[in-house]
């Protein structure tokens, strides 16, 4: 069965400096990955996506996440946090490659202090 | 273009009750999931339809929970009678394809 780890349920960090929020995955058959964001009051928003080909992909607002098969991580950093990126953040990956079926982590919350 | 839209945003009922919980896709999707997080928890999925058909139930708690989507439009989520167990956040999503999913606000169920 596949699964996936987060590690750390809350990460704080200063303005302007690099964030990495780590994700570790089992999974039997080659995974599609993503991460995904969550702001106060607002629904779950995709960061980036991991399926084939490159494996580091950029997402949006600055964020990348490297797929590593042998660590069976994947981690999402950005170079330098701003206090908008305050939010709660999810590593999922996809059952059996592409089904739209998704296993979830626990979810790292990011305090971004000024 | 309008998103994924879920209400209520919030509802909170008493043991034994029955809640409906609706989720409107986004237009010309076909896919729908339904997903809740209890508190503290990871999110998990629930169920999954292709238009008004049920193509994956096994993440469904029980039989008190009753999903269904007319037409293969809107969605709704039925729980009857709501347990505390139930509560937690339920979120809905849809996808064109099955890579991308998109995910609304979710209902935020407290079961008192």
């Amino acid at each position: 069965a596949q699964s996936v780890t987060q590690l750390g349920s809350h990460v704080s960090v200063s303005e302007g400096a690099l964030v990495l929020l780590r994700c570790n995955y089992s999974s039997s058959v080659p995974p599609y990955l993503f991460w995904y964001v969550q702001y106060p009051n607002q629904g779950l928003q995709l960061l980036l996506k991991y399926t084939t080909g490159a494996t580091l992909v950029k997402g949006i607002n600055g964020f990348e996440a490297e797929f590593k098969k042998s660590e069976t991580s994947f981690h999402l950093t950005k170079p330098s946090a701003h206090m908008s990126d305050a939010a709660e953040y999810f590593c999922a990956v996809s059952e059996l490659s592409n089904t739209g079926k998704l296993i979830f982590g626990q979810g790292t919350t990011l305090q971004v202090k000024p | 273009e309008a998103g994924v839209t879920q209400f209520p945003s919030h509802s909170v009922i008493e043991k034994g009750q029955t809640v409906t919980l609706r989720c409107d896709p986004i237009s010309g999707h076909d896919n729908l999931y339904w997903y809740r997080r209890v508190m503290g928890k990871e999110i998990k999925f629930l169920l999954h339809f292709v238009k008004e058909s049920k193509q994956d139930e096994s993440g469904m708690p029980n039989n008190r929970f009753l999903a269904e989507r007319t037409g293969g439009t809107y969605s709704t989520l039925k729980v009857q009678p709501a347990e505390l167990e139930d509560s937690g956040v339920y979120f809905c999503a849809s996808s064109q394809g099955r890579t991308v999913l998109f995910f609304g606000s979710g209902t935020q169920l407290s079961v008192l």
